[in-house]
């Protein structure tokens, strides 16, 4: 069974903090990693995305920093918000999209 | 409609009895999934459809669970002869083609409660 490995599973930041959540995977069959968002009572959604030729990408407050060769990504939130307070989920996709377990991130006022 | 809408949003059953959730997804996506988060966990692949071809249900975990997509559109997950086990909110998500470079867009699941 493909594997994504997500921690930690639970965050606690200061508002205007660094939130960083990491995972690890095992197939170097997958070819896409998008990141996603979820709060309490919707579905996830999309929130940044990487291909493994990319070692950075950034969209705003989030980065996403990808190590191909320790097969190893990260999500960085910058100046972290209240509003961030979530559960994110890393995934790694070849022919079909395999999460991780989720981290749930709250950030205090 | 704008998004992936699913039905019933709640749906509480009674053990051994069959249940059947809709998906309807983005119109012109041609690649639907269905996975279960249960409280507190990550989202378990269940299925995965990618226009005419043959689904993957290789993360069905029985054979009471199965699902179908008619017309390459509206998907159902059936559960037969349901357990407690089987609570869990089950999403839906489709996406413009397969998975890979194509953002997959969820519904807001269906919250499942077998009593």
């Amino acid at each position: 069974q493909q594997q994504v490995k997500q921690s930690p599973q639970s965050l606690i930041v200061q508002k205007g903090g660094i939130s960083i959540i990491n995972c690890a995977y095992e197939n170097t069959a997958f070819d896409y990693f998008p990141w996603y968002q979820q709060f309490p009572g919707k579905g996830p959604a999309l929130l940044i995305a990487i291909r493994p030729d990319v070692s950075e990408k950034k969209e705003g407050r989030f980065t996403i920093s990808f190590n191909k060769s320790a097969k190893q990504f990260s999500l960085h939130i910058m100046d972290s918000q209240p509003g961030d307070s979530a559960t994110y989920f890393c995934a790694a996709i070849s022919n079909k999209i395999i999460f991780g377990k989720g981290t749930r991130l709250h950030i205090l006022p | 409609g704008a998004g992936v809408s699913q039905s019933p949003s709640n749906k509480v059953t009674e053990k051994g009895k069959d249940v059947e959730l809709r998906c309807d997804p983005i119109s012109g996506h041609t690649a639907l999934y269905w996975y279960r988060q249960s409280l507190g966990q990550g989202l378990e692949f269940l299925i995965y459809f990618q226009g005419n071809s043959a689904p993957d249900k290789s993360g069905l975990p029985s054979d009471r669970f199965s699902a179908e997509r008619t017309g390459g559109s509206v998907s159902t997950l059936t559960i037969q002869r349901t357990q407690q086990e089987d609570s869990a909110v089950y999403l839906c998500a489709s996406s413009l083609r397969g998975p890979s470079g194509t953002e997959a867009f969820f519904g807001q699941g269906t919250r499942l409660t077998v009593v």
